[in-house]
């Protein structure tokens, strides 16, 4: 079962404007994480926050979260070509935190 | 280089062939887990391992099988009864710290085709 659904599913913009994605979870958790993926390739960590913060920061890129609306969104300041890739999100189970629940991805595309 | 590894990057299968899918990690992680990818779809999770000689199922395990006899290593073996494998498989670990989750470190990946 996938627990976080992303939207939008695909997302393109031009360099230097910013990209928001938006992930909707259905079950409490513990915290939720965001991952991206370039095309053919691993997942790479990019940010953790816990169910007790709000906002957080890494660089250029803000994650907000709120359990009451369960959902999260991760912002993407001044992109650039090289941000091109899928972005996912991925929360804990509600009862078991040894595991993660993937959501559907969204795909975004950075113009030059 | 630290690092978790996963072989080979591509993969052919014939129907009705069992094959078996390499990940190593050299990150001292307890935790090890198997994913499948779909196009443009997200992850789920086949199998998962805390510790060496345990492992759990995930939401898709049926027609895989995995074993846990080192700590580096948890290799995923896609048998015959799998009826749709192909896909790209991701292999990841954590470490695992008591009443903490952490973040998933991820292998490159192994795209199988069956032909």
């Amino acid at each position: 079962s996938q627990q976080g659904e992303e939207d939008p599913q695909a997302l393109s913009i031009q360099e230097g404007e910013n990209a928001t994605m938006n992930c909707s979870y259905k079950t409490s958790i513990n915290n939720l994480q965001w991952y991206r993926q370039n095309s053919g390739r691993g997942l790479v960590h990019l940010i953790l926050i816990r169910s007790n913060e709000r906002e957080k920061h890494s660089g250029r890129l803000r994650v907000t979260l709120d359990t009451s609306k369960k959902s999260s969104s991760l912002l993407i300041t001044a992109s650039r070509a090289a941000d091109t890739a899928s972005y996912f999100c991925a929360t804990d189970g509600p009862y078991n935190t040894d595991k993660l629940i993937f959501g559907t991805g969204t795909r975004l595309q950075v113009f030059p | 280089d630290g690092g978790i590894t996963q072989s080979p990057k591509y993969l052919f299968r014939k129907e009705g062939q069992n094959v078996t899918l390499s990940c190593e990690q050299n990150l001292n992680h307890d935790a090890m887990y198997w994913y499948r990818q779909d196009p443009g779809q997200g992850l789920r999770l086949i199998y998962y391992s805390q510790i060496v000689n345990d492992f759990q199922k995930g939401d898709i395990a049926e027609g895989y099988s995995v074993s846990r006899e080192k700590k580096e290593s948890f290799p995923l073996t896609v048998t015959s009864a799998q009826k749709n494998p192909t896909a790209f498989y991701l292999c990841a670990s954590s470490i695992r710290t008591s009443g903490t989750y952490n973040e998933q470190f991820f292998g490159p990946g192994t795209r199988l085709t069956v032909l």
